[in-house]
């Protein structure tokens, strides 16, 4: 049963930084690709950031661009962890922030998600 | 400004069919498999349909997908009050991996 657990949300003050994590535990980690995807308040889904299987590769959203930085450590033995460094936060950052699975198949299947961590950047 | 295009909204009564529209261009849709998920307040995303046509594990068989060029179209037969949530179709943009959403419709069960 694959499960995805994130934390690490709160408020923060503009311009300041913050670290998501996502446990993911009942997968052979090492396998697949990760990402994160975001729902401002009122929005729709907006992807943020994807990882390769071995944490070589990065891709980014135009907005997260060079103030987040997504990582994954692949060496736990029951839980794995994906992280998501936010920087330089904005007020439009406000988000709930989702850790997403993709699926083996590749092609941007994102085939299980977390319950997400609220992110509050307020003054 | 979402990169897909959906409706806003959609509604229909329990017990008949209503279909969702995913507009999208060549670099995505048009050159990508689509898949569908349902967000319900609250809690994770859930996915549905993949490779445009696909019903993921565990969904009923009453969810159908069907892509045509730049479009397609999530299908939901025998509506239950149970399947009010927010729709959201995705695929990758630009010959990367850059992922692209659609901006969400809410289903509404009459």
């Amino acid at each position: 049963q694959v499960q995805l657990v994130e934390s690490g949300g709160g408020v923060v003050q503009p311009g300041r930084s913050l670290r998501l994590t996502c446990a993911a535990s009942g997968l052979t980690f090492s396998r697949y690709r990760m990402h994160w995807v975001r729902q401002a308040p009122g929005k729709g889904l907006e992807w943020v950031a994807l990882i390769s299987s071995d944490g070589d590769i990065k891709y980014y959203a135009d907005s997260a661009e060079g103030r987040f930085t997504i990582s994954r450590d692949n060496s736990g033995n029951v839980v794995y962890l994906v992280y998501l460094q936010l920087n330089s936060l904005r007020i439009e950052d406000t988000a709930v922030y989702y850790c997403a699975k993709e699926s083996g198949l590749g092609r941007a299947i994102l085939d299980y998600w977390g319950q997400g961590s609220l992110v509050t950047v307020s003054p | 400004q979402s990169v897909l295009t959906q409706p806003p909204s959609v509604s229909a009564a329990a017990g008949q069919k209503v279909t969702i529209s995913c507009s999208g261009t060549t670099s995505n849709i048009g050159s990508n498999s689509v898949s569908w998920y349902q967000h319900l307040p609250g809690s994770a995303p859930k996915l549905l349909i993949y490779d445009s046509v696909k019903v993921a594990p565990g969904i009923p068989d009453r969810f159908s997908g069907s892509k045509s060029g730049t479009s397609a179209t999530l299908g939901i037969n025998g509506l239950q009050t149970g399947d009010e949530a927010d729709y959201y179709c995705g695929t990758r943009d630009g010959g990367l991996s850059v992922v692209v959403f659609g901006g969400g419709t809410k289903l509404t069960v009459l």
